[in-house]
């Protein structure tokens, strides 16, 4: 079965770092680009970064550029998501989803971790 | 960056009758490979959003019939012929076309 588990969530302080984890069966990720999404409680959903099949490409939202990382060990098969200076505003769900190649639509979602950024 | 506007944000709808949702994109999807990466999803409560229309106009796999979109350039639209009790949720376009990846904010679907 193909999907997507999320993993890392949990509540850290203002200032704090947190590292997601994706883990990918049924698919290889080095195959895909992958994405992720994040959704504030009770708000809508927010494109934050993505890393094209080779990683040749990366790019972010402007709302988290220069403290966010995205990355992906092929031989883990798994996406990350390296968060650094975490303010109150990236509380959310956040979601990692997979880009089918030739659509460049976000065809499979995982469950999403939730990351709570609080003193 | 581009933005993308959706209307309306609330659409309550009677069982059986169809429902029709907008998006506007602040410049033109069509991208220089002659396609246009529009793409339409659906998020049901305590769910993660699934995708339902790809490239504007294709149902993703397992998608029912009643869903199909439309569009061009910055206008587009997601129609469902005959809206069932299992179509309440919120509703989403996002274009791929350029990075920034955007979403609309989202338009909730809910039964009269």
């Amino acid at each position: 079965e193909v999907q997507l588990v999320e993993s890392g969530g949990g509540l850290i302080q203002p200032g704090g770092s947190l590292r997601l984890s994706c883990a990918a069966s049924g698919f290889s990720v080095d195959d895909y680009a992958m994405h992720w999404v994040r959704q504030a409680p009770g708000k809508g959903l927010e494109w934050v970064s993505g890393i094209s099949w080779n990683s040749g490409s990366i790019d972010y939202a402007d709302s988290v550029k220069g403290r966010f990382t995205i990355s992906r060990d092929n031989a883990k098969n798994s996406l990350y998501l390296q968060m650094n200076s975490l303010r109150a505003g990236d509380t959310a769900l956040y979601y990692c989803a997979r880009e089918d190649h030739f659509d460049a639509a976000l065809d499979i979602w995982g469950h999403g971790t939730m990351v709570t950024v609080s003193s | 960056e581009i933005v993308m506007t959706q209307t309306p944000l609330s659409s309550p709808v009677t069982l059986g009758q169809p429902a029709s949702i907008s998006c506007r994109s602040s410049q033109s999807l069509l991208h220089s490979d002659g396609n246009t990466y529009l793409s339409w999803l659906q998020q049901r409560p305590g769910q993660p959003p699934r995708l339902l229309i790809y490239k504007m106009s294709n149902r993703f796999s397992g998608v029912p019939d009643r869903f199909s979109g439309s569009g061009a350039g910055t206008d587009f639209t997601l129609k469902i012929s005959r809206v069932e009790a299992e179509d309440v949720g919120v509703y989403y376009c996002m274009q791929a076309t350029q990075y920034p990846y955007t979403f609309g904010q989202g338009t909730k679907l809910e039964i009269k």
